[in-house]
C-alpha cells in the first residue's frame, strides 16, 4: 500500500459547524503533515506530527485542531471556520523527518473544503 | 527575499522541445531538494529528488548548484502529458519543507 487516503473528498460547511478531515496511511511512515492550498498557490504547511507528537505548528488559528490517534491516522478538526478558510487541505506522510533521505512526501488527493 | 523562488511562467513550449526551469533558495543551510509535479486540481507528486552530483531519470535531469543556491530541472523531448505545474521543494535544517510557488508548463501540440 503506497497511498495516503483522505476523506471526505469534498466538504461544505457553515461557519458554526464542527467537522473533521481524516487521513490514513499504511506505509509505516512516522511523520504526517497537514497542508493548506489555495488556487494557484503552493501548499502551505500547517502542522507536522513526528512519531505521533506534534512537532511543528505554523501558527495556525485554533479553529483548526489536529489530532494524531496513532501512527497511521491524522485528523484535522474544524470549528467556527471562516469563508477564507475554503481551500484544498492536503495530508502528506514521510518515512521520517530531517536530512536522512526519509523526508520524501507522499500526498493524499486532498479534501476540498468550502465554508459558507 | 523569499525562501524558495521560481519563475511562475507559464512556459508555452512546442511538443518535442527542451525546456528548463530554475529555482533559487535563500537558506544556505538547506539540506534536501526535490521537484514535485502538480496537475490541475490534483495533489503534488514527487518527480525526482535532486542530488549534489545531479541526477537523471529518463527525459528529466535535475541539478543542484550549492554555490549559487539554485536547483534546475531540464525536460527533453517534451510530451503533451508534461503539462503541469512544477514545484521546487526545499528542506531546511529546522525540518521545515518549503514549497516554491511553482512554474506552469504548457506543452503545445
Amino acid at each position: 500500500d503506497t497511498e495516503v487516503t483522505q476523506t471526505p473528498k469534498h466538504l461544505v460547511m457553515g461557519m458554526t459547524n464542527k467537522k473533521s478531515l481524516k487521513c490514513e496511511q499504511h506505509m509505516g511512515h512516522r511523520a504526517m503533515y497537514w497542508y493548506k492550498q489555495k488556487a494557484k498557490k503552493p501548499p502551505e504547511l500547517m502542522f507536522v506530527y513526528s512519531y505521533e507528537k506534534l512537532s511543528i505548528n505554523e501558527s495556525v488559528p485554533s479553529r483548526f485542531s489536529p489530532e494524531c490517534p496513532n501512527s497511521s491516522l491524522l485528523n484535522l478538526h474544524l470549528h467556527a471556520l471562516q469563508p477564507e478558510d475554503s481551500a484544498l487541505y492536503l495530508c502528506a506522510s514521510s518515512l521520517g523527518t530531517g536530512n536522512s533521505g526519509a523526508n520524501v512526501l507522499t500526498f493524499g488527493a486532498g479534501s476540498r473544503l468550502t465554508v459558507l | 527575499r523569499k525562501e524558495v523562488e521560481q519563475d511562475p511562467g507559464p512556459f508555452n513550449v512546442p511538443e518535442g522541445a527542451t525546456v528548463a526551469f530554475n529555482c533559487t533558495y535563500s537558506n544556505s543551510a538547506s539540506q534536501s531538494f526535490f521537484w514535485y509535479r502538480q496537475d490541475c486540481r490534483k495533489e503534488p507528486k514527487l518527480l525526482m529528488s535532486v542530488y549534489s552530483s545531479g541526477n537523471e531519470d529518463g527525459r528529466f535531469t535535475a541539478q543542484l548548484n550549492r554555490a549559487s543556491q539554485y536547483i534546475s530541472l531540464l525536460i527533453r523531448d517534451s510530451k503533451l502529458s508534461d503539462s503541469a505545474t512544477y514545484l521546487c521543494v526545499v528542506l531546511n535544517r529546522d525540518d521545515k519543507i518549503i514549497f516554491g510557488k511553482g512554474t506552469r508548463l504548457h506543452i503545445l501540440p
